[in-house]
């Protein structure tokens, strides 16, 4: 347990609903990332936040998928209307700005859409 | 587009040799280096950071970053059956896509 926590752990979705993932950080901890990965890939960027502010987003990353920090502690990522090539293991990982070594992540959540 | 190109493996080694991962990257502007261990059905962990050309070493782990060739390396010693996992290499916020690394006893 690396104190990062997601929930929900699983998500099995139908194609065209709406998901939402919640990420809960490190406390002290002001960066949040949000990554997905699919089966033998690196995990792929979507977004980091500084406190509540959104500070990148992926040029990638559909407009379908929205995060949101609102107190600069957990974070929230909903993905609207849903495809199967949603299904991924999206991950959330945390760390204070300046020290790179103290970063973590989360042990994701899986979405299948079906 | 950046882009980070590793060698997927699976890079098979026996106990006790030196395990040699290699990572090219494409934006020469890029600062700082990782390398992450990842065990199957498991999250990555951070294992290792670089900004600056030369060797950076932390145990059995050793990184290399040379910029000018856009090239970051990760060497462990005395490989141990745990260390069989995938090995990502990160440039900034853009992974590769792992080498599998299988240490045999």
């Amino acid at each position: 347990d690396t104190g990062v926590s997601q929930d929900p752990r699983h998500k099995i979705t139908k194609r065209g609903q709406n998901v939402t993932f919640r990420c809960d950080p490190i406390s002290e901890h002001n960066r949040l990332y949000w990554y997905r990965q699919t089966l033998g890939q690196g995990p792929e960027f979507l977004t980091y936040f500084q406190n509540e502010a959104q500070l990148e987003k992926s040029r990638l990353l559909s407009d379908r998928f929205s995060a949101e920090r609102p107190k600069g502690s957990f974070s929230t990522l909903e993905i609207q209307r849903t495809e199967q090539g949603d299904s991924a293991m999206y991950l959330c990982a945390s760390r204070t700005a300046g020290t790179v070594y103290e970063q973590y992540f989360g042990p994701g959540t899986r979405l299948t859409v079906t | 587009q950046k882009e980070v190109e590793q060698n997927s493996g699976p890079l098979s080694v026996p106990e006790g040799a030196i395990a040699s991962l290699n990572c090219t990257y494409s934006d020469r502007g890029s600062q700082s280096f990782f390398w992450y261990r990842q065990y199957s059905g498991k999250s990555p962990e951070l294992i290792m950071f670089i900004y600056s050309n030369g060797d950076k070493e932390d145990g059995r782990f050793t990184a290399q970053l040379n910029k000018a060739s856009q090239y970051v390396s990760l060497l462990i010693r005395d490989s141990q059956p745990s260390d069989s996992a995938t090995y990502l290499c990160a440039v900034g916020l853009t992974f590769g896509k792992g080498t599998l690394l299988t240490v045999n006893p």
